[in-house]
């Protein structure tokens, strides 16, 4: 496709539960990124990958979470255990390669619910 | 560490007026700027951005200039649209790694 794309949309979990969220980047970017945005916030660092590396994964809660990105395309945001404080829209964005200047491109995000 | 400070909201303008949203920030090296956008049910798009200080980014009618002296990157644009209508975030990233936004300013905008 031509942008990011996140799967699903829409996720509501029983606290306790385990869920993964995916997201596909845009085809060729080496970077990608995920985020956790609270309700009325803005997007908070989780995660970064170049290619199949995870280079920083400092803003991963709790050891709960947990993020791969195998073949370097495809990534996957697992969450163990789930509480409601997980709740939130879990933002995927990707760039062509690590550069201060670079623009990030957003999917539209996996709004997790828990319950 | 990094951090954006940004305008809280909500902010309502009457079509045809100008617009600012105050965005200050604190990096330990040289950030980029930048401005995202979010429409009403859809994702984070880039508005605009900066890379060095006294760049002036622009895009769609709006502004903001990388203002070293001051630490500011503040949106401006001179005559608003009901289509402006969205939430606004300001972001800045030192190394690629990652961004660091603001909590966003909703603005509306009334015929």
């Amino acid at each position: 496709g031509a942008g990011v794309s996140q799967s699903p949309r829409y996720k509501v979990a029983k606290r306790g539960q385990d869920v993964a969220l995916r997201c596909d980047p845009i085809s060729g970017h080496v970077s990608l990124f995920w985020y956790q945005q609270a309700l009325g916030q803005g997007p908070e660092f989780l995660t970064y990958f170049q290619n199949e590396a995870q280079l920083d994964k400092s803003g991963l809660p709790s050891d709960r979470f947990f993020a791969e990105r195998p073949e370097g395309s495809v990534s996957t945001l697992k969450i163990q255990r789930t509480q409601q404080e997980d709740s939130a829209v879990y933002l995927c964005a990707s760039s062509p390669e690590r550069l201060a200047g670079n623009e990030q491109f957003f999917g539209p995000g996996t709004r997790l619910t828990v319950l | 560490g990094d951090s954006v400070t940004q305008m809280e909201g909500p902010v309502t303008l009457s079509e045809e007026a100008f617009l600012t949203i105050n965005c200050t920030y604190t990096a330990t090296g040289y950030p980029s700027l930048f401005w995202y956008v979010q429409y009403p049910g859809e994702g984070l798009q880039l508005l605009l951005k900066a890379t060095k200080a006294d760049d002036k980014g622009s895009n769609k009618g709006f502004e903001a200039t990388y203002r070293k002296e001051t630490t500011s990157f503040h949106l401006e644009k001179g005559s608003v649209q009901v289509s402006d209508s969205a939430v606004y975030f300001c972001a800045l990233s030192v190394t690629g790694n990652q961004f660091y936004f603001g909590t966003g300013t909703s603005l509306t905008v009334i015929p």
